[in-house]
C-alpha cells in the first residue's frame, strides 16, 4: 500500500495570506490527524477527523481548520498566516481496527511565513 | 494532565553499540498505549515500537525493544547494534486514552559515529 501523502512538501506565503495543506491517507483509513511541530512547542495536535467529522481538536486558535472528504483525503486551512505559523505540518492516518492503533505519518508538509 | 518527559536532548553512540533513549510518562489513565518514532532530516515520522499499559513483556521489534517499567512510569528504547543511518531524532509518545492523539515527548537527537 502506499504511504500518506502530502501536498506541496514546501511552500513559503507572507503574513495575512492564506494556505490550504493537503493531505491523502493510507488507503482504507478513515482516521485523518494533523500536528504541529515547531522548534520551540514541539509536536502539537491539531484536530483530527474520521469519516469527514472532526472528532478531537487541539488548542489552536480559529484560523485553523479542516476538513475530510467522502474518500478520507483531508485538507487543512489556515488563515490570517502569523510569523509563528512556519512550522512543520504533519498528517497521520490510522486504521482504527489496527492491532496497535498506530498513527502513520507523511513526509509533511514545511511552511514558511514571511 | 498526561505528559512526556524525554531528559536526553542528544546522544551519541558508536556504530555496532547499543543505545538507550530514555522516557518517563504521566498519566493517571490506567489504560495507555505507549510510542516510539524515529524522525529523519526529512521530517517523516516512523513508527517503530509499541507497549500497551497491560502487556505483561516488554515489546520487541527487530534491533528495536521497550524497557517498559510500569512502577517507575518509564519506557525506555533500546536501540542494538546502531548503525549509521540510525542517526535521526527519536520521539516519545503517549496516546491519550480520552481522544486518541499522540502527545509527543520534546525528542532525543541520536547521533551514530562510526
Amino acid at each position: 500500500k502506499a504511504g500518506v501523502t502530502q501536498t506541496p512538501r514546501y511552500l513559503i506565503k507572507t503574513r495575512g495570506q492564506q494556505v490550504t495543506l493537503s493531505c491523502s491517507p493510507i488507503s482504507g483509513h478513515r482516521s485523518v490527524s494533523w500536528y504541529q511541530q515547531t522548534p520551540g512547542q514541539g509536536l502539537q495536535f491539531l484536530f483530527e477527523y474520521f469519516s469527514e467529522t472532526q472528532r478531537n481538536k487541539g488548542n489552536f486558535p480559529g484560523r485553523f481548520s479542516g476538513r475530510q472528504f467522502s474518500n478520507s483525503r483531508s485538507e487543512m486551512n489556515v488563515s490570517t498566516l502569523e510569523l509563528g505559523d512556519s512550522a512543520l505540518y504533519l498528517c497521520a492516518s490510522k486504521d482504527t481496527a489496527g492491532t496497535y492503533n498506530e498513527q502513520f505519518f507523511g513526509p509533511g508538509t514545511r511552511l514558511t511565513v514571511l | 494532565a498526561q505528559k512526556i518527559t524525554q531528559t536526553q536532548p542528544g546522544m551519541f553512540v558508536q556504530e555496532k553499540e547499543a543505545v538507550t533513549l530514555d522516557c518517563t510518562y504521566d498519566t493517571s489513565d490506567p489504560s495507555y498505549g505507549l510510542f516510539w518514532y524515529k524522525q529523519p532530516s526529512s521530517g517523516e515520522m516512523i513508527f517503530l515500537i509499541y507497549q500497551g499499559s497491560y502487556d505483561q513483556q516488554n515489546a520487541t521489534e527487530g534491533r528495536y525493544s521497550l524497557n517498559f517499567q510500569k512502577a517507575r512510569k518509564s519506557a525506555n528504547l533500546v536501540i542494538s547494534a546502531s548503525q549509521l543511518g540510525d542517526s535521526a531524532m527519536y520521539f516519545c509518545a503517549m496516546r491519550d486514552h480520552n481522544t486518541d492523539k499522540l502527545i509527543f515527548g520534546t525528542g532525543t537527537r541520536l547521533q551514530v559515529f562510526p
